[in-house]
């Protein structure tokens, strides 16, 4: 069974701070989400990554194959942004997806 | 383009009542269903899937049971709910061999 650890558990920064999420997890996998939900709990799909970076927007994800991690930024961070945000890692089919416990970030004016 | 719909939104139930979640999508065929839930304070957990109609698998023992009764629709369902079924149910769905997953706004069910 894979482990996920996310680190922090809470964040709370500043508007236009820069954010680091952190990923780890223990087998290897086929692919890693990042996931973002807001209160109310819809959960919304950020990123979905294989292999290196993606970027969209002021959001950019990385991951290490190699070392079994991954990371989300948030550059220029915004309140907006403040939400729990999700790591999950798929190993095999997509039946097999194991969560973290999520990062919840508070962006504060 | 595609869609997921899941009802309802909030619902708060009596211990020993039934329940029934709908979720539907729409602008696919065949789509893999997932029903997972957020117990308070932890991650998410899957409870079932579906690569099919009909088709239904358990990856935890509970008092839950689903159902795939037309090929986008899934329906998660409870005879008598416990205290411990509280929790945010989310429903999802990907195309058969894709990894990219779609997810339901969510139903937040309190037990009491």
């Amino acid at each position: 069974k894979n482990e996920v650890e996310q680190s922090p558990q809470n964040l709370t920064a500043q508007e236009g701070e820069f954010i680091t999420i952190n990923c780890s997890y223990s087998v290897g996998i086929s692919a890693l989400h990042w996931l973002q939900q807001h209160p109310g709990g819809g959960i919304v799909s950020l990123f979905m990554l294989s292999s290196g970076k993606k970027k969209h927007g002021r959001l950019i994800a990385t991951i290490n194959i190699q070392e079994k991690h991954s990371s989300l930024h948030i550059t220029a961070s915004h309140p907006r942004d403040s939400a729990v945000y999700i790591c999950a890692v798929m190993t095999g089919t997509a039946s097999k997806l194991t969560f973290g416990t999520g990062t919840r970030l508070q962006v504060t004016l | 383009s595609q869609t997921i719909h899941q009802w309802p939104a909030t619902l708060v139930q009596p211990v020993g009542s039934p329940l029934s979640l709908e979720c539907t999508v729409e602008g696919t065929s065949n789509p893999n269903l997932y029903w997972y839930r957020q117990a308070a304070g932890r991650g998410l957990q899957l409870l079932f899937y579906s690569v099919g109609i009909g088709q239904i698998s358990s990856e935890v023992p509970q008092n839950l049971s689903a159902s795939r009764p037309q090929d986008r629709q899934f329906i998660l369902s409870s005879k008598k709910l416990l205290l411990s079924d509280s929790g945010f149910y989310l429903c999802a769905w990907n195309r058969q061999r894709s990894e990219k997953l779609f997810f339901g706004s969510g139903t937040q069910l309190s037990v009491l």
